[in-house]
């Protein structure tokens, strides 16, 4: 079946950028996706890429997709304080059928 | 635009009981989904509705089942409830045409 990895942890220094990673197994995926998750909160969408792209920025992020490795990365510049939190990838076929990674979580020391 | 709301927000039973929960999608979307998030499994897809019909559904037990009103809410049942079930229940909602899915803040269970 389909499965979606990304590493559990990632620590960085204010005012650095963050890079976390996620690998999936579905080629037939069209849509990848970065949900950001607060303590005691439901998970908020970040951003998300359509397969046929390779990158994606919206202000401090940036989606880069590796479509041939099954790769998706998000960047996020400047991290701050308030970035603190998990970030889940995901994926669906045509908005359907999502599924979620593991949850990264990231800590973001002052 | 009001985003997907979930009541209760906390939920306290014991084994054997049975608790409901409600979703509110986004207005104008009817496809509503719902997951189990758990420290241990992570998030796990729940099942799926769409204009009132189940339109996909997960690896869970007959206990855990679910319904969509003709206003697109919907409501998630499970029975004689056990200790494993403790968890945060997530409702999103979409447009199902569209890409995005958007998450309400979840409903707390703790079964003790």
């Amino acid at each position: 079946g389909e499965d979606v990895e990304q590493s559990l942890f990632l620590s960085v220094r204010e005012g650095d950028s963050s890079v976390i990673n996620c690998t999936y197994t579905d080629s037939s995926s069209t849509y990848l996706y970065w949900y950001k998750q607060e303590p005691g909160a439901g998970l908020q969408l970040l951003t998300y890429i359509f397969s046929n792209m390779d990158m994606k920025q919206d202000q401090r992020l940036t989606v880069l997709l590796n479509k041939k490795d099954k790769h998706l990365s998000l960047r996020i510049a400047d991290t701050q304080t308030g970035d603190s939190a998990i970030y889940f990838c995901a994926e669906s076929l045509y908005g359907q059928n999502f599924v979620f990674g593991p949850g990264t979580r990231l800590s973001v020391l002052p | 635009k009001a985003g997907v709301t979930q009541t209760p927000r906390y939920l306290i039973k014991t084994r054997g009981q049975q608790v409901t929960l409600s979703c509110s999608p986004i207005s104008g979307h009817r496809s509503v989904s719902w997951y189990q998030q758990t420290p241990g499994q992570g998030l796990q897809f729940l099942f799926e509705y769409f204009s009132e019909t189940q339109r996909n559904k997960g690896n869970f037990p007959g206990r855990f089942s679910g319904r969509q009103f003709s206003n697109s809410r919907s409501e998630m049942n499970v029975s004689t409830l056990e200790l494993g079930d403790s968890a945060l229940y997530l409702c999103a909602s979409s447009t199902r045409q569209e890409s995005e899915q958007y998450f309400g803040p979840g409903t707390r269970l703790t079964v003790t």
